[in-house]
């Protein structure tokens, strides 16, 4: 089973700064049609989770494009660019290449 | 606007069954894969089941071994997951979610999901 590990667990950021999240792949996520599916989802405190971010550097529909994805093969990262308040939450990043694993999570919050 | 509700959770005994619904509205149903995800209070998200948009493929987490059962009926825009010998660690909110992408197989994002139903395995 691929392993997904998230890096920080738990990252205080000033509004308005920079805040970086790792998710590191146990395997490539390269799959065999050529696609890396790895995308990152937003779970704010009560809400069900919410798509941001998929194959690896696609925003979904209705995400600020303070929100950017990059990454290859087996290192992946979720930035964005100035925090807002509405950011708070859990922030998980997802494999699709061999069926469904997510990270274990990193709470973001504002110092 | 895609809509997704889950429905039919509820405290259930050790050893006991619930049969989960997702009334799904907003989009056609029948040309994505739908998912289920689940996640125990206070945890992180686990994927439990998937199945495509025609039936023909469905998939299971090893850890379940075989106690839940994914279904969907494309004329009643409804997805569904039978839960059986239900046990603590079974206890978590349950979420739809649905593909991405219209495709025949599995999903490979899930871009909508429900409010989530919670099930409580307790004595």
């Amino acid at each position: 089973d691929i392993v997904l590990t998230q890096t920080p667990l738990s990252s205080p950021v000033t509004l308005g700064q920079p805040a970086s999240i790792s998710c590191k792949s146990s395997q490539s996520l390269v799959h065999s049609d050529g696609n890396t599916y790895l995308s990152w989802l937003q779970q704010r405190p009560g809400q069900p989770p919410r798509l941001l971010i998929y194959k690896i550097s696609n925003r979904f529909s209705g995400v600020p494009d303070r929100f950017s994805g990059s990454g290859a093969g087996t290192d992946f990262t979720l930035k964005i660019s100035k925090v807002e308040v509405e950011d708070v939450g859990v922030y998980y990043c997802m494999q699709a290449t061999q069926l469904y694993t997510f990270g274990q999570g990193t709470k973001l919050e504002i110092k | 606007e895609v809509q997704l509700l889950e429905s039919g959770g509820g405290v259930v005994q050790p050893g006991g069954s619930l049969r989960l619904s997702c009334a799904a509205s907003g989009f056609t149903f029948n040309n994505y894969a739908m998912s289920w995800v689940r996640q125990a209070p206070g945890k992180g998200l686990e994927w439990v089941s998937s199945i495509s948009a025609t039936r023909d493929f469905s998939y299971y987490a090893d850890s379940l071994k075989g106690r839940f059962t994914i279904s969907r009926d494309n004329f009643k825009n409804m997805l569904y997951l039978q839960l059986n010998s239900l046990r603590a660690d079974d206890t978590a909110v349950y979420y739809c979610a649905k593909d991405r992408v219209i495709s025949s197989g599995r999903p490979t994002e899930f871009d909508y999901w429900g409010q989530g139903t919670l099930v409580t395995v307790s004595s």
